[in-house]
This record gives C-alpha cells, sequence and structure tokens, in this order.
C-alpha cells in the first residue's frame, strides 16, 4: 500500500466552480498535513497546513482532515484561472522534517 | 524577507560527470532540505541539514550529499551522474519553531546526456 495516494487528475473546471482535491494516506504517525502549490516551472508554495482533524480556512481556501479515515481534502471556493496550477499534498511526523508528497492533481480554471 | 534561492536555475550534463547545486535559505532559517522532483516518482527527499549536521536522509545512493556551512547555506553534490538523475532538484527551508513549514525555492533544473 502506498503511503500517499492523490489523483493526478487532470481536473479542468470553469470559473467560479468549487473544486475538491483529494489526499489518503496510510501512516498514522503523521502528524501535520499540507498543501502546497506549484505553478509550471516554479518551485512548490505552502498555502495551508493543518496539524487537528476538522477544517480551517484561510480566504477561498478550507482545508479538512479526517484522521480517523486518513483523508485529508482541500476546497477552492469560487476557483479563478490563477488557481490553475498542480496541487500537491504532503504530510510530516513532526518529528522528522521529511515531507511525504503526493504526486499531485494539475488543476485549470477556464475562464 | 527574501525566499529561498537557489543556483544555478539550469544545468546540462554529461553521464560520469559531477555537478553541485547550492541553496541559500530564508534568513535566520537554519534547517534546510532537499528534494528531487521527477514525472514519474514525484517529489522525494534527499537529506535534512540543521546547523551543519544532517538530520535525516532518504532512500538515495550515497551518490547524492551534502552538506551546510555556518551561514545555513547548503550544497549538494551528485557524482557519475546517471541519465536517471536529471530531475528538478528543489531546497526548502524552514524556521526552527516550525520545521514542518517548508518553504522552497525554484529549483535546479539538471538534464543528463
Amino acid at each position: 500500500q502506498k503511503e500517499v495516494e492523490q489523483d493526478p487528475g487532470p481536473l479542468s473546471v470553469p470559473e467560479g466552480a468549487i473544486v475538491s482535491l483529494n489526499c489518503t494516506y496510510s501512516n498514522s504517525a503523521f502528524q501535520y498535513f499540507m498543501w502546497y502549490r506549484q505553478y509550471s516551472r516554479k518551485g512548490p508554495e505552502l498555502l495551508m497546513y493543518t496539524y487537528s482533524s476538522g477544517n480551517k480556512e484561510d480566504g477561498r481556501f478550507t482545508a479538512q482532515v479526517d484522521k480517523s479515515s486518513k483523508y485529508i481534502s482541500l476546497f477552492i471556493r469560487d476557483s479563478q484561472p490563477s488557481d490553475s496550477a498542480t496541487y500537491l499534498c504532503a504530510f510530516t511526523q513532526g518529528g522528522s522534517e521529511k515531507l511525504v508528497f503526493g504526486k499531485g492533481t494539475k488543476l485549470t480554471v477556464n475562464p | 524577507k527574501a525566499g529561498v534561492t537557489q543556483t544555478p536555475r539550469y544545468l546540462i550534463k554529461t553521464r560520469g560527470q559531477q555537478v553541485t547545486l547550492s541553496c541559500s535559505p530564508i534568513s535566520g532559517h537554519r534547517s534546510v532540505s532537499w528534494y528531487q522532483q521527477t514525472p514519474g516518482q514525484g517529489l522525494q527527499f534527499l537529506f535534512e541539514y540543521f546547523s551543519e549536521t544532517q538530520r535525516n536522509k532518504g532512500n538515495f545512493p550515497g551518490r547524492f550529499s551534502g552538506r551546510q556551512f555556518s551561514n545555513s547555506r547548503s550544497e549538494m553534490n551528485v557524482s557519475t551522474l546517471e541519465l536517471g538523475d536529471s530531475a528538478l532538484y528543489l531546497c526548502a527551508s524552514s524556521p526552527d519553531r516550525a520545521p514542518y513549514e517548508q518553504y522552497f525555492g525554484p529549483g535546479t533544473r539538471l538534464t543528463v546526456t
């Protein structure tokens, strides 16, 4: 079983749509859950991170963690063409600085 | 604050050669991590340095090595390059108070021919 699974997409949505991106994980030791955004030919940019189960909101972005199901989600409201990028989930045990990444989901928001 | 910087941005090398990549972390960050990104494997952890000491290492062969200097700048070296080493090499730094909060540089695109 892979440590992290993320649907690679690609995902194409119209501007203004609500986008849902998901990852599952198998390692119960993961304590921090991150979402990164990566534009073409750029390094990943940290969007949000959470520690506990539940929701965390930041503007149009909401991160959701369900530790019991080992499932995390990122919701993007009112999606914009500028949101077009690859979204990567990442996990770490907390005591280690090693991040374990999903393969990324490529999102295109069409005007 | 200036972000993480990496040099060079692009590099073309021949099989068998060696290469050194450089990373300057965000000011005040003492932890520097290196990752390899390829289309097939995604982002994979190489190693992490803190105050000139390697604290963590991923599952890469010994041809991949790194070091960190007293000013927290870091270098990674790949010896005896193979075609499969072609990748985007990313460096990330994090603050002491939140080591999981990693900020990435733009990466060095290495092509091995």
